[in-house]
């Protein structure tokens, strides 16, 4: 079965600091998909980045960075010079094309909470 | 464009009632999904639907939960006999391409506490 794990529950830096989210992952499928979301306080889930598994070349998107290793089966997520609008939960997830129960519904980890202080 | 809505924003019940929560997609989005995210659980996938169908059940947390969708567009969760434990906020989620790992857009989600 697919699993998500983040280790970091929460994570306090003061702005502009670089920091990392970690993300691991456990499937069975050659063929998959990982993702990160944002939750700001606000509540709504704001979809980040779609990663699929036969695409191991890193990504940046201004600030952000995404770094994908099927080796150690890690999809790790970095903010360079953080901001305080950065601070919200931080999901990662991962879908599987073929042997997902949930005909690629997300498996969800649970979070990191991250703190931005000015 | 309009993103996905859901209704209501917030339910108060009472233990042993039903309740029913509305999603209206994406327009145009032939996929549709119900997450529950509570703070003991994290967030838990419910259900998926591709058009009127939902080829896979098995995330519904038993037999008080179902879904159904009409018209490949909104769908309605229902909780009957609610419990406790149901307390929990319900996201809708869409996508237009089911099947492919295609990025799911979430609504505000619809917060349920059982009395």
């Amino acid at each position: 079965a697919q699993k998500v794990t983040q280790a970091q529950t929460e994570i306090s830096v003061v702005e502009k600091e670089d920091v990392t989210l970690d993300c691991v992952y456990e499937t069975r499928d050659t063929t998959y998909y990982l993702f990160w979301y944002k939750q700001p306080p606000s509540g709504e889930l704001v979809f980040l980045i779609r990663r699929n598994s036969f695409d191991e070349q890193n990504e940046i998107s201004g600030r952000y960075s995404w770094n994908f290793q099927k080796s150690t089966s890690s999809f790790n997520f970095t903010i360079t010079a953080s901001q305080v609008v950065d601070s919200a939960v931080y999901f990662c997830a991962l879908s599987e094309v073929y042997s997902g129960g949930g005909a690629d519904g997300l498996t969800f980890g649970k979070g990191t909470h991250l703190i931005i202080q000015p | 464009g309009a993103g996905v809505s859901q209704s209501p924003s917030n339910k108060v019940t009472e233990k042993g009632k039903d309740v029913e929560l509305r999603c209206d997609p994406i327009s145009g989005h032939t996929a549709l999904y119900w997450y529950r995210q509570s703070l003991g659980q994290g967030l838990e996938f419910l259900i998926y639907f591709q058009g009127n169908s939902a080829p896979d059940k098995s995330g519904l947390p038993s037999d008080r939960f179902s879904a159904e969708r009409t018209g490949g567009s909104v769908s309605t969760l229902t909780i009957q006999r609610t419990q406790q434990e149901d307390s929990a906020v319900y996201l809708c989620a869409s996508s237009s391409v089911p099947g492919q790992g295609s990025e799911q857009y979430f609504g505000p989600g619809t917060r349920l506490t059982v009395t």
